[in-house]
């Protein structure tokens, strides 16, 4: 079956560095999601990636989709410790919706 | 409007036991879906429910585990003889048709002795 793999699985910053985290594929995807979930919380949905190289910002954060459709990234500017939590990419199924998802990159942000 | 909500919010059991576990969506929406979610893990999906049919159960790992959605909105996951490998989190989520965002709800953690 279709699975992505996500790196890094950690990543530690200090408050006011980047962060970035890579979703990638060996086929290409028909859509890809973006979901964040704190310590102790349930996945929130953040971004729904479908075109061929489209990149999506939502304040701070950029989203972008591989010319290819094969990878993904999250990238975080001058982090913030709100910014904690577990990052999480998804792949929809073409057919029913139903996602399948990255391992995930956990997310500690040094005050 | 009010979100996912899931009962209970913690079930403990034991070995052999069954264990019923209940999603009531977002008012509207005709997907459901469930997952399961070990530690350090991310969600595994089981089942997918468009309106009172399962449209998808290619997720569910045996045959001790079935879902239900009767009347196309609040659901049951069933888990027969429960064993100690079936201790996650479930989650339920829904969401307006198939290809929308995913609304999740808090969970289900399942801890069998």
């Amino acid at each position: 079956g279709q699975q992505v793999m996500q790196i890094p699985q950690y990543q530690h910053v200090q408050e006011g560095e980047d962060f970035t985290t890579y979703c990638n594929s060996s086929t290409t995807l028909s859509n890809i999601q973006w979901y964040k979930q704190r310590p102790g919380g349930h996945p929130v949905f953040l971004i729904q990636l479908v075109k061929s190289g489209e990149v999506k910002k939502q304040k701070r954060l950029t989203f972008q989709f591989g010319e290819a459709k094969k990878n993904s990234s999250l990238h975080i500017t001058a982090t913030q410790t709100t910014d904690v939590g577990t990052y999480f990419c998804a792949v929809g199924s073409s057919n029913t919706g139903k996602l399948i998802f990255g391992q995930g990159t956990t997310l500690q942000v040094k005050p | 409007g009010a979100g996912v909500s899931q009962t209970p919010s913690n079930k403990v059991t034991e070995k052999g036991k069954y264990v019923e576990l209940r999603c009531d969506p977002i008012s509207g929406h005709t997907a459901l879906y469930w997952y399961r979610q070990s530690l350090g893990q991310g969600p595994e999906f089981l089942i997918y429910f468009q309106g009172t049919g399962a449209a998808d159960d290619s997720g569910l790992p045996n045959d001790r585990f079935f879902a239900v959605r009767p009347e196309g909105s609040v659901s049951t996951l069933k888990i027969q003889r429960t064993e100690r490998g079936d201790s996650a989190v479930y989650l339920c989520a829904s969401s307006q048709s198939s290809y929308n965002e995913q609304f999740f709800g808090p969970g289900t953690r399942l801890t069998v002795l």
